[in-house]
């Protein structure tokens, strides 16, 4: 079955960092290019960032430039999203995503993130 | 960036009834050098995450019911569900993939009248 699991979300402070997950299983997920989108409660779908297949290349919504880094372990079919500087405004369900000429075609359940003190 | 316009914010219909959901992007996602529209219409049901109804402005996904079609091209789209059944109760979302950043519009409610 083609899945994918976001693991990592929870509380954090204002200032804190979070590193989210997202195991890929059922497909060649190297071959893939990989993204993350975030919707806050309540809210639409928002991008977040995007990166290639090897991992090479990346590329990142203008609201989380600089403090979110995404990046692949392609051994472990695993994706990751290092979220620092976190602000209120974060706060959101982040999803995984398999990129394709389709658009997003599979999506994880997503993992919640709550950025308060 | 891309802006994505849906119409409209939400829209009730009764059961069995069309329903007819607008997508306007403020730029062409028309690709010529395939001739494809890279637009995507997503489904999304309370405490779910969203899923793929259609691709390419007008293939529908694998497994989606043939009540759900899709048109449109270059900066103008319609989902529409021809014969509205209970479990299609749900926010619908478009979105552009032909640039970065990938946008989505802000979302259509539907309901049952």
């Amino acid at each position: 079955e083609v899945q994918l699991v976001e693991s990592g979300g929870g509380l954090v402070q204002p200032g804190g960092s979070l590193r989210l997950s997202c195991a890929a299983s059922g497909f060649t997920f190297s071959s893939y290019w990989m993204h993350w989108v975030r919707q806050a409660p309540g809210k639409g779908l928002v991008w977040v960032s995007r990166i290639n297949s090897d991992g090479s290349s990346t590329t990142y919504a203008d609201s989380v430039k600089g403090r979110f880094t995404i990046s692949r372990d392609n051994a472990k079919n695993t994706l990751y999203l290092q979220m620092d500087s976190l602000r209120a405004e974060d706060t959101a369900v982040y999803y995984c995503e398999r990129g394709s000429t389709k658009g997003f075609d599979i999506w994880g359940q997503g993992t919640m993130v709550t950025v308060s003190s | 960036d891309i802006v994505m316009t849906q119409s409209p914010d939400s829209l009730a219909v009764s059961l069995g009834e069309r329903a007819t959901i607008n997508c306007k992007s403020s730029q062409s996602v028309l690709y010529s050098s395939n001739n494809k529209n890279f637009l995507a219409w997503y489904q999304q049901k309370p405490g779910q995450p969203p899923k793929l109804l259609v691709y390419w402005a007008s293939t529908r996904e694998s497994g989606v019911p043939d009540r759900f079609s899709g048109s449109g091209s270059g900066t103008d789209f319609t989902l529409t569900i021809s014969s509205l059944q209970a479990e299609d109760v749900a926010v619908y979302y478009c979105q552009q993939y032909y640039s970065i950043p990938l946008t989505f519009g802000q979302g259509t409610r539907l309901e049952i009248k």
